[in-house]
């Protein structure tokens, strides 16, 4: 079993740009929730994803927003990037009552 | 007030200790308790889940959970230099998991 798997590992980008970060759950799991951790800070809810739909959504801007496939993966896209927008976004996948992280994409805006 | 209070430490204690971390909650709601622990640029790794009131035991590792007292406990015996990381506790409200800020254990040699 792979578990939670996120792509890519790092990134880099400017003010201003649009990203676009990829996690596939653990096999048998077909809810996926996204997180941002800043430094020093627990993980913060953006959204979750359930049947292709946006289930629930944490308190932040509608530049974040995401996509579910029929295959349970999921993407996590933000538009125009601000530098506090630098932080480990983090994937987690539900098949039940426990949620499984997956290794997070460190994410810089400079 | 946050929903979940948690102490950032450091805490750091000798090898074999045994260390208590803990965490308050202000939401009588939350039915569901985990523990996390997440090394340095890693995503957390599910320790221990645990339902409503009582106690589980897993290996070295033990949950607590006082819903009277809005207070969940872990408990690490024979603590190991390998447990050095930050241990963040989280509440399930309606699938969405609120973590607290994390404590960061360092447990020397």
């Amino acid at each position: 079993d792979a578990g939670v798997t996120q792509s890519p590992t790092h990134l880099i980008k400017t003010r201003g740009q649009q990203v676009t970060l990829r996690c596939s759950p653990k096999s048998g799991h077909d809810t996926v929730s996204w997180y941002q951790q800043a430094l020093g800070q627990g993980p913060q809810f953006i959204f979750q994803y359930y049947e292709e739909e946006e289930r629930q959504r944490g308190n932040f801007p509608d530049r974040f927003s995401g996509h579910q496939f029929p295959n349970y993966s999921s993407e996590l896209n933000v538009n125009a990037l601000l530098l506090g927008d630098s932080a480990l976004y983090l994937c987690a996948s539900r098949g039940g009552g426990e949620q499984y992280f997956g290794p997070g994409t460190r994410l810089t805006v400079t | 007030q946050k929903e979940v209070e948690q102490d950032p430490g450091p805490l750091s204690v000798p090898e074999g200790a045994i260390v208590s971390l803990n965490c308050t909650y202000s939401n009588s709601a939350f039915q569901y308790f985990m523990w996390y622990r997440q090394y340095s640029r890693k995503g957390p790794e599910l320790l221990m889940y645990t339902y409503s009131s009582g106690n589980k035991e897993d290996g070295r590792f033990t949950a607590q959970v006082d819903k009277s007292s809005k207070y969940i406990s872990l408990f690490i015996r024979d603590s190991q230099p390998s447990d050095s990381a930050t241990y963040l506790c989280a509440m399930d409200s309606s699938y969405k998991l609120i973590f607290g800020s994390g404590t960061r254990l360092l447990v020397r040699p």
